[in-house]
């Protein structure tokens, strides 16, 4: 059981928009930095996001993130094929004093 | 650019102690909060644990009473043990480095190794 819910699963036609959602509490996401991580199929995870909305250097502008209270946003525009992947958020838990992820949600582009 | 290596035995028998290594190459070893993460197969993402050069450490609560994170600065490495393993500590287990000094987020990552504990 994750301390942060994703939707198992996401899915949406080439060239579409798709979000994926993190909900949390106010002891991590609440008043935490959210980050985001893609995750290749057989690879590591690449950070995607950090500081809830910036992107790293080589992420394309179609990839954003947002937060609002407890809960925090990937969004995905212009979706290709090889963006199917694990999806998971993370940031610091400061009741628990860990870094804490979601249970990840796995993109399917049809 | 900098780049992670963990390294360690792939079988590990119940009851034994896990020991993995990750080396930096391509810069210093001084710039980042390391941290240890490791994933089940199948499954998610979990986080370890944290050092910094200067020895200062944090683990996950869940994990605290079997794990000890160490740097060796000289050698540029650093190193996990995970004490009384079992067949639940099968997992993937990543270096993973942060190179903000305020904020967790983890923007280099070793490419990981597989450890089974098994008998």
């Amino acid at each position: 059981q994750s301390v942060l819910t994703q939707p198992p699963s996401v899915s949406a036609a080439p060239g579409q928009k798709v979000t994926i959602s993190c909900s949390g509490s106010s002891s991590n996401v609440g008043n935490n930095y959210v980050s985001w991580y893609q995750q290749l199929p057989g690879t590591a995870p690449k950070l995607l996001m950090y500081e809830n909305n910036k992107r790293p250097s080589g992420i394309p502008d179609r990839f954003s993130g947002s937060k609002s209270g407890t809960s925090a946003t990937l969004g995905i525009t212009g979706l290709q094929t090889g963006d199917e992947a694990d999806y998971y958020c993370g940031t610091w838990d400061s009741s628990l004093r860990a870094v804490v992820f979601g249970g990840g949600t796995k993109l399917t582009v049809l | 650019q900098v780049q992670l290596q963990e390294s360690g035995p792939g079988l590990v028998k119940p009851s034994e102690t896990l020991s993995l290594t990750c080396s930096v190459s391509g810069g210093s070893i001084s710039s980042y909060y390391w941290s240890w993460i490791r994933q089940p197969p199948g499954r998610g993402l979990e986080w370890i644990g944290y050092i910094y050069d200067n020895g200062e450490t944090s683990y996950n609560p869940s994990l605290k009473s079997r794990v000890t994170i160490s740097v060796d600065t000289s050698k540029k490495q650093v190193s996990l043990k995970l004490r009384s393993v079992t067949a639940a500590d099968t997992a993937v287990y990543y270096c993973a480095g942060r190179s903000s000094d305020w904020y967790w987020y983890f923007d280099l990552w070793g490419r990981g190794t597989l450890v089974t504990v098994s008998s």
